[in-house]
Formats: C-alpha cells, sequence, structure tokens
C-alpha cells in the first residue's frame, strides 16, 4: 500500500522564491530520500537522511526529517526554473534489511516561473 | 556512458501479446529494481534481485516475469497484455539498497 502523502500536490512560483515541500509517511523508517523527476525522464536521487538525522542539507537543497511526526520536507532555495519538475518522497521501511526497497509518496509537481 | 538503460523507450502493443523490456547498468551494483508508474505518476515497486537472486516480489500479476541472467542485467517480460498495462516501467540499480539509480523509462501502451 501506498506508505505516505506529499503536500501540496502542485506548487508555482516565481524564480529567486524558496519552495518547501512536505512528506508524510506511516511506518517506521531507515531512512527517507528524495528524488526528483523531469517531465518524461527517469528519477534521479537528492538526497538521503537516515532515522537518526534530523536535517541535511545539499547545495541549495534542506531536508529535514521529524520521526515522531512520521514527516519530512525538502526546501529549495533560490529556486530556478531548471528546478521544475516533479520531487518524490520515498521511505525504507525499517526492518526490511537490505532490500532498499523504496515506498514512494504521491509526489509534488514543481513549476518554477522565469 | 549511460548508468542505466532500458529498451525499448516506447512499446505500443495489442491486448493479448507477449514483450519483453529489457534493462542494464554499467555501475556495478548489486541490486536491480522493477518499478511501475502509472498515469498519475504514482510509483510502486515490482521485483527486485541482488547478485542474480530475487530478493522482493511484490503483489503483481503473474504474467509478468523478472529474469536476471547476470547482475548487470534485469529484464521483465510481460505475458498476455492488458490495457491496464500501460504505464512507464522503470528499471534501477542500486550498490547497498539506498540511495538507487534509475533508467529513463519504457512506456507501455496496450492498446
Amino acid at each position: 500500500s501506498q506508505q505516505g502523502e506529499e503536500d501540496p500536490q502542485a506548487l508555482s512560483i516565481q524564480e529567486g522564491e524558496n519552495a518547501t515541500m512536505n512528506c508524510s509517511y506511516k511506518t517506521s523508517i531507515n531512512n527517507l530520500q528524495w528524488y526528483r523527476q523531469n517531465s518524461g525522464r527517469g528519477l534521479v536521487h537528492l538526497i538521503l537522511i537516515r532515522s537518526n538525522e534530523r536535517e541535511k542539507h545539499s547545495g541549495r537543497l534542506r531536508v529535514t526529517l521529524d520521526t515522531s511526526k512520521k514527516s519530512s520536507s525538502l526546501l529549495i532555495t533560490a529556486s530556478r526554473a531548471a528546478d521544475t519538475a516533479s520531487y518524490f518522497c520515498a521511505t525504507v521501511t525499517a526492518g526490511s534489511g537490505n532490500t532498499g526497497k523504496l515506498i514512494f509518496g504521491q509526489g509534488t509537481t514543481l513549476q518554477v516561473k522565469p | 556512458d549511460t548508468a542505466v538503460s532500458q529498451t525499448p523507450k516506447y512499446l505500443v502493443t495489442q491486448m493479448g501479446n507477449d514483450k519483453s523490456i529489457k534493462c542494464e547498468q554499467n555501475l556495478g551494483h548489486d541490486t536491480m529494481y522493477w518499478y511501475k508508474q502509472d498515469s498519475k505518476k504514482f510509483l510502486k515497486i515490482m521485483f527486485s534481485y541482488n547478485n542474480k537472486e530475487l530478493i522482493i516480489n511484490e503483489t503483481v500479476p503473474n504474467r509478468f516475469s523478472p529474469k536476471s541472467p547476470d547482475k548487470a542485467h534485469l529484464n521483465l517480460h510481460i505475458n498476455s497484455l492488458e490495457l491496464g498495462d500501460s504505464a512507464v516501467y522503470f528499471c534501477a540499480s542500486s550498490p547497498t539498497g539506498t540511495e538507487q539509480f534509475f533508467g529513463p523509462g519504457t512506456r507501455l501502451t496496450v492498446l
């Protein structure tokens, strides 16, 4: 069954603004990952945060994880038109071993207007 | 230089036919996956192999059969195609079961 939900489902902002996407999940996790999917393309891994971490940065990306609320957020700062894509969170359930089985959220479609 | 490749990119076929999608990775990863993405962009794991051994087999119709001839290849064979099989199928690989590297996808259309 679907692990969780992302919010909002769609987001439209101007270039230079920040974009925040939220993800909620249902079970205990080993880690949570964020992926980007450009239209008609495969997914690209952005960042991985482990269950014992609370915040992680990578360039203009900032990810937070609140395991007590079973939620995560992805912040993209100073957005660019090239950031236009769908963004997915995915979780690896605790106890799933090394299978790496990812359970995806519904995704947030981000549009950055030039 | 392509890390994870899939063929074909597009596949249009009639109901009832049998088709295969091939996936190859040149990253040296031990684990490979197949996902299905529906028209609402929802992604769901189907299968996973680790070094040619099946480790994930989700609840999918047995018309779908993965085959891994070696750890660099994971093919997906689909028998008796149905309209509901229309989707984009993604192959992915992973070195340690953490971050995954996705192929470009195969858009399957069943008429």
